[in-house]
This record gives structure tokens, C-alpha cells and sequence, in this order.
């Protein structure tokens, strides 16, 4: 079985401060890790996702997470916040070797302000 | 063009009627997924089909009826329309091959409320 767990419902930053989204996952065997972003009445998009090899990921908009075994994490980040960021972030997992169900984080809020 | 098309994006019906939800992609994905977003903005997989042929039923009531034409295709029928059915929801395709592991590509969700 896996699961994601995102600490923090709602996360308030400054804009221009560091943006930090925390996700910790379970799951069995080695997942696959994903992070996705929903802005008010759209669907879900990608920002950046973990397979196999380099442990820090590089998304679009100037995400960035590290996958870290040890501490069963995939926090996401960004060095500084703007205010078109404010958005739902969801967490996800997803099993290697077969089977291909996503499943997701509670999400987190964020809130970007001036 | 749209990748994962959804209709209609809107949905407003009343208690105990039957509704679809349309889906297509245009993706050459063999896989489709329907989830399920409630009011805390939770999403819950309900359904997928892998070239037609249904692979994850979660628990979810009989009224809701998965129907994949092709593989290109995913319609959820609804039946007998109650009050927590309200929710949005979420089309989305992928291929099945986990060794890529690309993420899921989702449509814009259709918004559903029964009254």
C-alpha cells in the first residue's frame, strides 16, 4: 500500500521568501513521486516529478524537490515566493513495477502576500 | 489542442436524475483515470481503464457506471443523483508502462452540483 502525507493544510509565505511545501510518503516498495499544482477552478497540472537517478528535481516555475529515502520526504521548494504561486499543491505516489494508481496528498494552500 | 477534454465543465441537476460526464485525450495514452475531488479539495481515484478494459474500481456506488468506448475514451455515467455526489471531477490519462513513469495529464474537471 503507499500514501502521502503534507504536512500543513494552508502555508502563508511573504512574497519573495522561500516557499517550503512538506510531503512524507509510504510506501513498500520504491515509488515514483510527483508533485502537482491546481490554481482556483482549473485541473491539476505537473510541476516536477521523481523516478530513478539524481535525488533533486528541477520543475517548472522555479520548483525544485529533493527526493530523501532515509526520511521518506519529497519537499517542495522554491528560493523565492511570488504571488502568481498561490495555488493548491498536491503530493503524490505512485508504485514502481506495475500499477499505475496516483495517489494523493490531502494538499496544501498556499497563500502568497505582499 | 486540448489534451484531456472533459464535458461539460459544468453540471447543475436535480436529486435523483441521471447525468454523464464526457471525456477524451488525444494523448495516444492507453490508460484513463476518473477521480473524484470533494469540497476539502481531497482527491480520491475512482476508476480506470487500460485500453478498454476497467483495472481499479474503487468503493464506489453501482449508480456510477464507467464506460470506455476506445481507448481514447472515458464516460462516467451517474444514476439516481444525490446530494453528496456533489463534487468536481476529474478526468485524466497516462501510460500504463510504469518504467517512464510519466505523471497523469488531467482535464479541467467538471463541477457538479446537485440541488
Amino acid at each position: 500500500a503507499q500514501s502521502v502525507t503534507q504536512l500543513g493544510s494552508h502555508v502563508s509565505v511573504s512574497e519573495g521568501a522561500l516557499v517550503l511545501l512538506r510531503c512524507n510518503y509510504s510506501s513498500s516498495v520504491p515509488p515514483y513521486l510527483f508533485w502537482y499544482v491546481q490554481y482556483p477552478n482549473q485541473g491539476l497540472q505537473l510541476l516536477l516529478k521523481y523516478t530513478t537517478g539524481a535525488t533533486l528535481v528541477k520543475g517548472i516555475n522555479g520548483f525544485e524537490a529533493e527526493f530523501k529515502k532515509s526520511e521518506t520526504s519529497f519537499h517542495l521548494t522554491k528560493p523565492s515566493a511570488h504571488m502568481s504561486d498561490a495555488a493548491e499543491y498536491f503530493c503524490a505516489v505512485r508504485l514502481t513495477g506495475g500499477g499505475n494508481k496516483l495517489t494523493f496528498g490531502t494538499g496544501t494552500q498556499l497563500k502568497v502576500e505582499l | 489542442d486540448t489534451a484531456v477534454s472533459q464535458t461539460p465543465k459544468y453540471l447543475v441537476t436535480q436529486m435523483g436524475n441521471d447525468k454523464s460526464i464526457k471525456c477524451e485525450q488525444n494523448l495516444g495514452h492507453d490508460t484513463m483515470y476518473w477521480y473524484k475531488q470533494d469540497s476539502k479539495k481531497f482527491l480520491k481515484i475512482m476508476f480506470s481503464y487500460n485500453n478498454k478494459e476497467l483495472i481499479i474500481n474503487e468503493t464506489v456506488p453501482n449508480r456510477f457506471s464507467p464506460k470506455s468506448p476506445d481507448k481514447a475514451h472515458l464516460n462516467l455515467h451517474i444514476n439516481s443523483l444525490e446530494l453528496g455526489d456533489s463534487a468536481v471531477y476529474f478526468c485524466a490519462s497516462s501510460q500504463r508502462d510504469g518504467g517512464i513513469a510519466g505523471g497523469y495529464t488531467f482535464g479541467s474537471g467538471t463541477r457538479l452540483t446537485v440541488v
